[in-house]
């Protein structure tokens, strides 16, 4: 079965630092990679979308890398600010529509001043 | 451009009650879906649309109809809501053409069945 797998579930770290989110996924066969950032009581929005041949992509202060070999993806975000707190999702496509995509749970950021 | 719009934005229907939600998107897109989400789950597809008349299931469909009558209008129908339906509805748009196509949600729809 397809499943993606987020980790951590939460994470809360102060206003200025930097941390990582982690996605590993097992769908197969693989088209691309998102990372959505979905902010309490919003729709997701779209970070970046990776396809199998790329390593990495940023937007702003959000870095995803993506290891098509090992099946894992993470999203690096520096310098967080408040307005980073949000759930961070991972969406993997079977084929390069979006009729087939497979989503995590999401990992919680919180923020602290 | 307002971008995909869905109302309303809260609801409490009673078991067996039904309604529509509605969603709009004005960039011209073809590909228009229904996701739900539920807590400690990944969002799921409930329909789909590639095009005006088209339409398909996706994950969870059991309860819920759609029809595309225009580009624009893509509306979900709960026929007898059930508390299991319960839910947070997004709906979301992109264009079909390209291999990797941003998706474009909603604000969502918060649903409360009693």
């Amino acid at each position: 079965k397809n499943q993606v797998e987020q980790s951590p579930q939460s994470l809360i770290i102060l206003e200025g630092k930097n941390c990582t989110l982690q996605c590993n996924y097992t769908v197969s066969p693989f088209s691309n990679l998102r990372w959505y950032k979905q902010d309490t009581g919003r729709g997701p929005v779209s970070l970046t979308i990776m396809t199998f041949s790329e390593n990495t992509k940023s937007n702003g202060r959000y870095t995803a890398t993506l290891d098509a070999d090992t099946k894992q993806s993470s999203l690096h975000i520096t310098a967080s600010q408040l307005s980073d707190s949000a759930s961070y999702i991972c969406v993997v496509s079977v084929v390069p529509s979006n009729y087939k995509l497979t989503f995590g749970k999401g990992t919680l950021l919180t923020v602290n001043p | 451009n307002a971008g995909v719009t869905q109302t309303p934005k809260f609801q409490v229907l009673k078991t067996g009650q039904s309604m529509t939600l509605q969603c709009a998107q004005d960039m011209n897109h073809e590909y228009m879906s229904w996701y739900r989400q539920d807590p400690g789950m990944g969002l799921r597809l409930i329909h789909y649309s590639v095009g005006a008349g088209i339409t398909d299931q996706g994950e969870v469909p059991n309860g819920y109809n759609v029809s595309r009558s225009t580009t624009e209008d893509f509306p979900l129908r709960l026929l007898s809501a059930a508390p299991s339906q319960t839910s947070v509805y997004f709906c979301a748009s992109s264009f079909d053409r390209v291999p990797e196509n941003e998706q474009y949600f909603g604000p969502g729809t918060r649903l409360t069945v009693t």
